[in-house]
């Protein structure tokens, strides 16, 4: 059971580039997130996607594309790369609520983008 | 809109009490959390409480919340080098799908 997997950890990209963040989980969570952490701000929500099939716009999703291609990968796009898309990008998943029972959010490890 | 705030930084010393603090604004929200993220890796959690309780223990985690102010707190008994970490508090807001809201972080450090 890996929980939340992203890939790549690491990416390096040139201004204008594209390219495309991957995340899969395998806890049949309904709830897909994809977050960036700057420093001094915390996590701030870029999409989610509530169930299979369906995307919303979170905080901050201007210059990025979501995709949730079934209900375990939940990929997020950036078109062309701009230097303010430097950032940790965290994606989590979350299962249904129940009842006086509550887990939280699951996050993978992060992909550390660097845009020169 | 919803914010959540945090003190940026706290220094303790090995073995005393550390504790945490965060403001919220949803009063809507159901639960409240505090995650716990070691360098160079995700975001883990650490314990939550549900909006209608005042406090929450768990071994040596004691999460205080104080409703009428939306003022919540993490305090961590008898302090360790390995709780050396940065904390964020997120409370879940009532409405827009559950979303979770961060604050910025408050980087605890402890020195022997």
């Amino acid at each position: 059971n890996a929980g939340v997997t992203q890939t790549p950890k690491f990416q390096v990209l040139k201004t204008g580039q594209s390219m495309t963040l991957q995340c899969a989980q395998d806890m049949n969570h309904n709830s897909m997130y994809w977050y960036r952490q700057d420093p001094g701000m915390g996590l701030r929500l870029i999409y989610y996607s509530a169930s299979e099939g369906t995307t919303d716009k979170g905080e901050v999703p201007n210059g990025y594309n979501v995709s949730r291609l079934n209900k375990r990968e939940f990929s997020l796009r950036l078109e062309s790369a701009a230097p303010s898309q430097t950032s940790v990008y965290f994606c989590a998943s979350r299962v249904p609520i129940k009842a006086d029972r509550e887990d939280g959010y699951t996050f993978g490890s992060g992909t550390r983008l660097t845009v020169v | 809109g919803e914010d959540v705030e945090q003190s940026l930084f706290l220094s303790v010393r090995e073995g005393d009490s550390s504790v945490i603090n965060c403001t919220y604004t949803d009063s809507s929200s159901t639960y409240l959390y505090w995650y716990k993220q070691e360098p160079g890796a995700g975001l883990q959690l650490l314990t939550y409480i549900f909006s209608n309780m005042d406090m929450k223990q768990d071994q040596r985690l004691t999460v205080l919340l104080n409703k009428k102010d939306k003022h919540l707190s993490l305090r961590i008994a008898d302090t360790q080098t390995g709780d050396s970490a940065i904390y964020f508090c997120a409370e879940r807001l009532g409405s827009q799908g559950g979303k979770l809201i961060f604050g910025q972080g408050t980087e605890l450090s402890v020195k022997p």
